[in-house]
């Protein structure tokens, strides 16, 4: 099946510093990625949707200033969370159809949990 | 936009029982999924159901989309089938994928 990877799995860093996520669809071509957010024990918040050599779509509430999205390519999609505050702490998830249709099957990452001091 | 309940929210089974979980959406879609998300977090595709009846294994789903509801059956369950069960859908002419709330399984040995 589809698989997609996410790096790193977890990381630690101190408020202000700035973290990147990096979601790659390793065995098939993504022309559309998605990032998510989930607290715990809640369910899955889009954040944007993230098309290959266009600017991301944020969805309302989110602040593209802080939340860098880029889509280099058809197997590469990065998420930067930019002068990271403790409110930033979360899990966080991309996915990505198989093809640049909506209607497609998504696949999901293994997820990043971030953790800002 | 549409809204999507799940049900229900938590669910205790013992070892071999078997259970329905539920779907229910407010609008009609053209993408609907059930993933089960491990206690690591992963998300792990369970069913791809629009519509129809498929099975794999020990799990199948029912999707009735005039009737704006999908059903998830879990036979014999295994305490490796404890975590969370997403359903998630798109509507026509959307673009965005909502999830439900998840109902979170446990099954006890």
């Amino acid at each position: 099946g589809a698989v997609v990877s996410q790096h790193p799995s977890w990381v630690i860093c101190k408020s202000g510093t700035s973290v990147k996520i990096e979601c790659r669809s390793l065995d098939f071509q993504a022309t559309t990625m998605f990032w998510y957010r989930q607290f715990p024990k809640q369910s899955l918040m889009l954040m944007a949707t993230s098309n290959e050599g266009s600017k991301a779509t944020y969805e309302q509430g989110v602040e593209k200033d802080k939340f860098l999205i880029n889509h280099a390519s058809l197997t590469l999609s990065t998420l930067t969370v930019t002068s990271a505050h403790p409110e930033d702490s979360s899990f966080y998830i991309c996915s990505a159809t198989t093809s640049g249709g909506f209607d497609n099957e998504q696949f999901f990452g293994p997820g990043t949990r971030l953790t800002v001091l | 936009g549409i809204q999507v309940e799940q049900s229900p929210p938590d669910l205790i089974l013992q070892e071999g029982a078997n259970s329905t979980l539920r779907c229910n959406f407010s609008d009609s879609v053209n993408n609907l999924q059930w993933f089960h998300q491990n206690p690591w977090g992963q998300l792990i595709n369970l069913f791809y159901i629009p519509s129809g009846t498929k099975q794999n294994g020990r799990l199948s789903a029912t999707t009735v989309a005039t009737e704006r509801y999908s059903l998830l059956y879990i036979s014999s369950s295994q305490t490796t089938d404890s975590g969370v069960y997403f359903c998630a859908v798109r509507g026509t002419g959307g673009f965005k994928t909502i999830f439900g709330a998840g109902t979170r399984l446990f099954v006890k040995a």
